[in-house]
């Protein structure tokens, strides 16, 4: 079965400064892909950023970067020049080579300070 | 195109009542899927379908039912609505030749008193 953990139930951050949330995965599956949520006070559900198994660089997506390190089977996201727009809910989630079903981890609260 | 639509946006149901919650993909998306989001928490698989005529269980499928007769259409029912289930349901799809993001649909937030 394949696990989620998000640790930091919430995270501050000041506009213009860069922010990391924690996400560690856990699965037995050797191909499988990482996911990034955002889920504003609004409630719908925005695609940020992916990552494979097998990619071998970091994805990337504008201010979005995942930092994959597969040995410690975490998949942490990085925003980069917060905007106070960014404040919302974040989910890490993780799918498998099946029929690409989602396993989400809880989330993190994210708030940006002016 | 209209993207994953749901409807309705708001409902709320009696225990022991039953409903069907709407779900329409115009992308000609083969894949669907049903989560539910309870208060402070990620999402939950309920069902998926792979194709018309071909559904699955997912995590939390008690008191759910699906079918899926067309490409666009994935309802899922509640029989005897009972106040778990007080939640919020998303509907999803993706093109499984294709990217990987699912596309979500709004959501339906559904209250059981």
């Amino acid at each position: 079965a394949q696990k989620i953990t998000q640790t930091q139930p919430g995270m501050f951050v000041q506009e213009k400064e860069a922010v990391t949330l924690d996400c560690t995965y856990d699965t037995s599956d050797q191909s499988y892909g990482l996911f990034w949520y955002k889920q504003p006070s609004s409630g719908e559900m925005i695609f940020l950023i992916y990552q494979g198994s097998y990619d071998e660089q970091n994805a990337t997506e504008g201010r979005y970067s995942l930092n994959f390190q597969k040995a410690r089977k975490s998949a942490n996201l990085v925003i980069s020049a917060s905007q106070l727009g960014d404040s919302a809910m974040y989910f890490c989630a993780m799918t498998n080579s099946g029929y690409s079903t989602l396993t989400f981890g809880k989330g993190t609260m994210l708030l940006v300070s002016p | 195109n209209a993207g994953v639509t749901q409807t309705p946006k708001f409902r709320i149901l009696k225990i022991g009542q039953s409903m069907t919650l709407q779900c329409t993909q115009d992308m000609n998306h083969n894949y669907m899927y049903w989560y539910r989001q309870d208060p402070g928490m990620g999402l939950k698989l309920i069902y998926y379908s792979v194709g018309a005529g071909i559904t699955d269980k997912g995590e939390v499928p008690n008191g759910y039912n699906v079918s899926r007769s067309t490409t666009e259409d994935f309802p899922l029912r509640l029989e005897l609505a009972a106040p778990s289930q007080t939640s919020v349901y998303f509907c999803a799809s993706i093109f499984s030749g294709g990217d990987n993001e699912q596309f979500f649909g709004p959501g339906t937030r559904l209250t059981v008193l």
